[in-house]
């Protein structure tokens, strides 16, 4: 499994933009970038992903490097309800690894009104 | 109407005796998962199921027993509970023809209490 460095914490005001980077060096080239965010004491819930071009859907927006080593997660106005531990997962669909989601560490980002 | 629900969302017991966890999805999707999150809230998966049959067993010890009666239900039994049992458990469930969009829908878990 590819390895993921992601800040331990970041901190946003609500209304502003929210840029939640990820690094993942080691990701193969059939990985594709999840992202889930977990809000508190609930499931994770699915955000977004992509492979190699930028992707927006209605909660989110991933910008994936050209190189795939690095990719960050936009959420265009925060939210107090965005609170959350957020979870970048290069994932590999093929085979039975299906639905195995490695999750790290996360960022927990803290929304302020 | 919940897509995946789990009971109990609280279960408090004594080390050494047998429970279970009932998830149930209403999203029509064929395959199925167990994860623990830890008391440092690490996410790990321990099973998936699909079609009802087991597809990933993470090295979980034999005491976890998963049990797939039908597509739509995987229970999670467990046999002499220890204290190091205690976690929140989340089913999940997805579907596996959906090709790629790796988008899971996760309950809002079970907290387990070994005392």
């Amino acid at each position: 499994d590819a390895k993921t460095t992601q800040p331990n914490s970041m901190e946003s005001n609500e209304e502003e933009p929210v840029h939640l980077p990820c690094n993942h060096s080691t990701i193969s080239g059939t990985d594709y970038i999840h992202w889930y965010r977990q809000l508190p004491s609930q499931g994770p819930e699915y955000v977004i992903h992509g492979l190699t071009s930028n992707v927006n859907n209605r909660m989110a927006s991933l910008a994936i490097a050209e190189d795939r080593k690095s990719s960050t997660l936009i959420l265009h106005r925060a939210t107090l309800r965005d609170a959350a531990v957020y979870y970048c997962i290069p994932w590999n669909a093929g085979g039975t690894s299906y639905g195995k989601l490695t999750f790290g560490q996360g960022t927990i980002l803290t929304v302020h009104p | 109407d919940t897509a995946v629900s789990q009971t109990p969302k609280y279960l408090v017991t004594q080390m050494g005796n047998d429970k279970s966890i009932k998830c149930e999805q209403n999203l029509g999707h064929d395959t199925m998962y167990w994860y623990k999150q830890d008391s440092k809230k690490f996410l790990k998966i321990m099973f998936s199921y699909n079609n009802k049959e087991l597809i990933i067993n993470e090295t979980v010890p034999n005491r976890f027993s998963p049990k797939s009666p039908d597509k739509a239900h995987l229970n999670l039994h467990i046999n002499s509970l220890e204290l190091g049992d205690s976690a929140v458990y989340f089913c999940a469930s997805s579907r596996r023809t959906s090709g790629i969009t790796g988008e899971l829908f996760f309950g809002e878990g079970s907290r387990l209490t070994v005392l």
